[in-house]
């Protein structure tokens, strides 16, 4: 019943190199949101968009940039992957503020 | 500083124990909300609570939100080895428009 997709599920990429993270979305939400999370940290928003084009920055936004060309598409972009970017990135839909359904989540590892 | 404390951090108990667990700020919330995380998945929810003094049961779990909407519990009457997981809190602040998560309990049931 997955409205809501992540890819990859799993990566491994060198330090330096630009990553994509992409979700996808068959719900017609409107909000759409990065987060990712660290043990000890919890789950802290990167960027989120409220719309086709309408983006804005969430709590740890430096180093990320995100693209949403379609309702369905939320791209998260790492342009210069670090160490400390290695996370584990979940995609969140809402239609209100009354509940988010997650992604299963991708498991990054900057090496 | 996390704006939604949550505790214990870590509980392991036997089955057929009863738990409570805890989510608190010095924010008041317009509403909060229960999810429960598996290990390589994402959060799912659980609940929304709303009202101050709100009482809401979920089968074995029972959710209550603070009279002032500082504060809620979580409690599970004779846990079983399928609540094992994270069980994250989170919500926004009347103040500001940012939504927040705690850093979660580990609840660990042991057959």
């Amino acid at each position: 019943d997955a409205g809501i997709t992540q890819s990859p599920r799993h990566k491994v990429t060198e330090t330096g190199t630009p990553v994509t993270l992409r979700c996808h979305q068959t719900e017609n939400h409107r909000y759409m949101y990065w987060y990712r999370q660290d043990p000890g940290h919890g789950l802290r928003l990167i960027h989120y968009s409220y719309g086709v084009k309408d983006t804005d920055k969430g709590e740890v936004s430096d180093g990320y940039s995100v693209s949403r060309s379609k309702t369905e598409d939320f791209l998260l972009t790492l342009e210069s992957a670090t160490s400390s970017q290695t996370s584990v990135y979940f995609c969140a839909i809402s239609e209100t503020v009354y509940g988010y359904t997650f992604g299963s989540g991708t498991r990054l590892t900057v090496v | 500083t996390q704006l939604l404390e949550q505790s214990p951090q870590f509980l392991s108990i036997q089955e057929g124990e009863n738990l409570t667990v805890y989510c608190n700020s010095s924010s008041v919330f317009s509403s909060l909300q229960w999810y429960r995380q598996e290990p390589g998945e994402g959060p799912v929810l659980l609940v929304t609570v709303v009202t101050g003094g709100e009482v809401k049961k979920l089968k074995r779990l029972t959710f209550q939100f603070g009279d002032a909407r500082k504060d809620s519990s979580l409690h599970i009457t004779a846990a079983q080895p399928g609540d094992t997981g994270l069980y994250l809190c989170a919500g926004a602040p009347d103040t500001g428009n940012q939504f927040y998560f705690g850093t979660g309990t580990s609840l660990t049931v042991i057959p």
